[in-house]
């Protein structure tokens, strides 16, 4: 079956623009989540969602990052007034659920969006 | 989430087992160690996780010791396509807490 895909692959951004990203999770599965990744590091969360709503946002680094899941699928990660700082690899990951069931707690990780802030 | 220490780097030659440790002396007792590997430019992938008990599933084995202070991830027969980032992770969240695991270099 199809894996977590994400859109677009590369994105290569003015400094000052706003940029979207998107992420298309696995069919079924209630948890989404978004990392960053800059360049030779492991990656750091950012936020979580379980369905549509927004369980976690600790990891945003500033008010310019915004997620959301309108209806508990698809997700969309938005950077406004981008920065050089903001260039990194944002990855997105789901999994059927968060519960300490350990069959369920698997994170399927998409390929990633590299965005690049000039 | 507990704080996981691994060694930077290590190599390995083609064929044989690779055994990469993690330390995690300050796990609590409801957090499981959780092994994830990123190939280059690709996501991360799950290989394994445990609580207590060893496991062994079709990727790799995963060795805890008794207090539950370290862990062993072991790869029975590596092969180039098992070079990568390995990262050893203790949680009992959703969010996974990456540190900056271990590159493993699997050579011919």
């Amino acid at each position: 079956g199809a894996g977590v895909s994400q859109s677009p692959r590369y994105k290569v951004a003015k400094r000052g623009q706003d940029v979207a990203l998107r992420c298309d999770p696995i069919s079924g599965h209630v948890s989404l989540f978004w990392y960053q990744q800059a360049l030779g590091q492991g990656p750091e969360f950012l936020t979580y969602f379980q369905n549509e709503a927004q369980l976690d946002k600790s990891g945003l680094p500033s008010d310019r990052f915004f997620a959301e899941r309108p209806e508990g699928s698809v997700s969309t990660l938005k950077i406004q007034r981008t920065q050089q700082e903001d260039s990194a690899v944002y990855l997105c990951a789901s999994s059927l659920r968060t519960s300490g069931e350990r069959a369920y707690n698997e994170q399927f990780f998409g390929p990633g969006t590299r965005l690049t802030v000039l | 989430d507990a704080k996981t220490t691994q060694p930077p780097s290590m190599d390995c030659a083609e064929g044989r087992a690779a055994n990469l440790p993690c330390n995690h002396s300050t796990i609590s007792g409801n957090e499981y160690v959780y092994w994830y590997r990123q190939i280059h430019s690709q996501g991360p992938q799950y290989i394994i996780h445990g609580l207590k008990n060893n496991e062994t599933n079709e990727m790799a084995s995963l060795i805890i010791t008794e207090d539950r202070k370290s862990s062993t991830l072991i790869l029975p027969h590596a092969t180039l396509r098992d070079t990568a980032v390995y990262y050893c992770i203790a949680r009992n969240t959703g969010k996974l807490i990456f540190g900056q695991g271990t590159t493993l270099q699997v050579k011919p």
